[in-house]
């Protein structure tokens, strides 16, 4: 079975500063990794996703993150905060074959301090 | 290109009852999957239907049913309504399905409270 762990439920960063959120997987095949975010009062909305690829996946609004097996982690980062950044983000994995089934972790708040 | 959407958005029910959530697929997906977020977990799957027919389940029990319709749209149906229960629902609709990359976009979801 797959799983993820998102490590930090709240992340506080000011504006300008760099975002970074952490994500480490487990999978027995190699995985299909996603993050998500998550306004307040709204459904998910996907910012990026690795499906074996590149290792270095872009997504909108300037985020990206770098698929490292060693490691079995997919972290998120930004270069640079911006206010509209504060939302909860999801980490989450599904695996080829069968259905798409999605497991996500538990979330993490990221806060944008002026 | 219509998203995803759900009605109603929010739901108050007693324990005991049943429920239906509805969803309506984005325009050309096939598939569609349910989730459950409680507060403050992240979502989790609970099933998912292709072409009408249920093709994967999370670990929820059978009180937790549904159905696609040859439109795509999909009902929840939860019977017997427990307090843990109470959640936000969430649908999440994709072209493909057996394992796809393709993206799941999701609705807004529906806010069942459960007294």
């Amino acid at each position: 079975a797959q799983s993820v762990t998102q490590l930090g439920s709240h992340v506080s960063v000011s504006e300008g500063a760099l975002v970074l959120l952490r994500c480490n997987y487990s999978s027995s095949v190699p995985p299909y990794l996603f993050w998500y975010v998550q306004y307040p009062n709204q459904g998910l909305q996907l910012l990026l996703k690795y499906t074996s690829a590149a290792t270095l996946v872009k997504g909108i609004n300037g985020f990206e993150a770098e698929f490292k097996k060693s490691e079995t982690s997919f972290h998120l980062t930004k270069p640079s905060a911006h206010m509209s950044d504060a939302a909860e983000y999801f980490c989450a994995v599904s695996v080829p074959g069968g259905y798409q089934k999605v497991t996500f972790g538990i979330g993490t708040k990221l806060q944008v301090i002026p | 290109e219509t998203g995803v959407t759900q009605s109603p958005t929010h739901l108050i029910k007693t324990r005991g009852q049943q429920v239906t959530l509805r969803c309506s697929s984005q325009s050309g997906h096939n598939t569609v999957s349910w989730y459950q977020q409680a507060l403050g977990q992240g979502p989790q799957f609970i099933f998912q239907y292709y072409r009408e027919e249920e093709n994967g389940r999370g670990n929820f029990p059978p009180r937790f049913s549904g159905l696609q319709f040859p439109n795509y749209s999909s009902e929840l149906n939860v019977n017997a309504l427990e307090l843990d229960d109470s959640a936000l629902y969430l649908c999440a609709s994709s072209r493909g399905t057996s394992g796809s990359t393709d993206t799941q976009y999701f609705g807004p979801g529906t806010r069942l409270t459960v007294l």
